[in-house]
């Protein structure tokens, strides 16, 4: 069964601190990792990666993949109020009419208290 | 980016009615749109992908006389929900696919469903 996997679930942090979101699949036909952000309403794009080792910046936000270990991590430094949010991972793949369906992990939760 | 409207953002109706939910790519066309579904404090969950001009193609556990899907344009699909029960109250967003070669997903707002 294909899966995405997130950790933490939730994570608590104050103003400042750096953070780092995992993220872990098991899926046939990989074709792409996708990071979004979700406040109060639909997500928002942050980052796609398909190729190992490259890492994708974005501000204070970056993210890298490792297809070996089947993992990604997105990073947070100097990490403020506005950056609480549920961080979504998804994994897009590649396979007959279903192409581009995402697989999303069940988040993590954080919250960055001033 | 892309951008998706979704239409109404949100909606209560009465148990039994049913209720139609507009997506739309503003800027882009979107061959294959996407309609997920959020219950509280969890994920989304893919519920059908639409492909214009074609019928849905429904995830498993998806009843597709129930959610029924009309992906009629390349900038527009509707997701039906008939004869609505409160346990169908949930957010549901839509997502179009903007070329095949980048697998990007770009989301619509969603609309908050409330089945009273």
């Amino acid at each position: 069964e294909d899966k995405v996997v997130q950790s933490p679930l939730s994570l608590v942090v104050h103003e400042g601190d750096t953070v780092t979101l995992n993220c872990s699949y098991e899926v046939t036909n990989f074709r792409s990792l996708l990071w979004y952000k979700q406040e109060k309403k639909a997500p928002t794009f942050l980052f796609m990666l398909t190729s190992s080792g490259i890492e994708k910046k974005s501000g204070r936000l970056s993210s890298i993949l490792d297809k070996k270990e089947l993992s990604s991590i997105l990073n947070i430094t100097a990490t403020q109020t506005g950056d609480s949010a549920i961080y979504l991972c998804a994994v897009s793949m590649n396979y007959g009419g279903s192409q581009g369906n995402l697989i999303f992990g069940k988040g993590t939760k954080l919250s960055v208290k001033p | 980016g892309a951008v998706v409207s979704q239409h109404p953002s949100r909606v209560i109706c009465k148990s039994g009615t049913s209720v139609k939910i507009e997506c739309r790519s503003l800027d882009f066309q979107a061959t294959t749109m996407f309609w997920y579904r959020q219950f509280p404090k969890q994920s989304l969950m893919l519920m059908a992908t639409s492909n214009e001009g074609s019928k849905a193609t429904y995830e498993q556990g998806v009843e597709k006389d129930k959610f029924l899907i009309n992906h009629a344009s390349l900038t527009l699909s509707t997701l039906t929900v008939t004869s609505a029960h409160p346990e169908d109250s949930s957010f549901y967003i839509c997502s179009g696919w903007v070329t095949r070669r980048e697998g990007t997903q770009y989301f619509g707002p969603g609309t908050r469903l409330l089945v009273l």
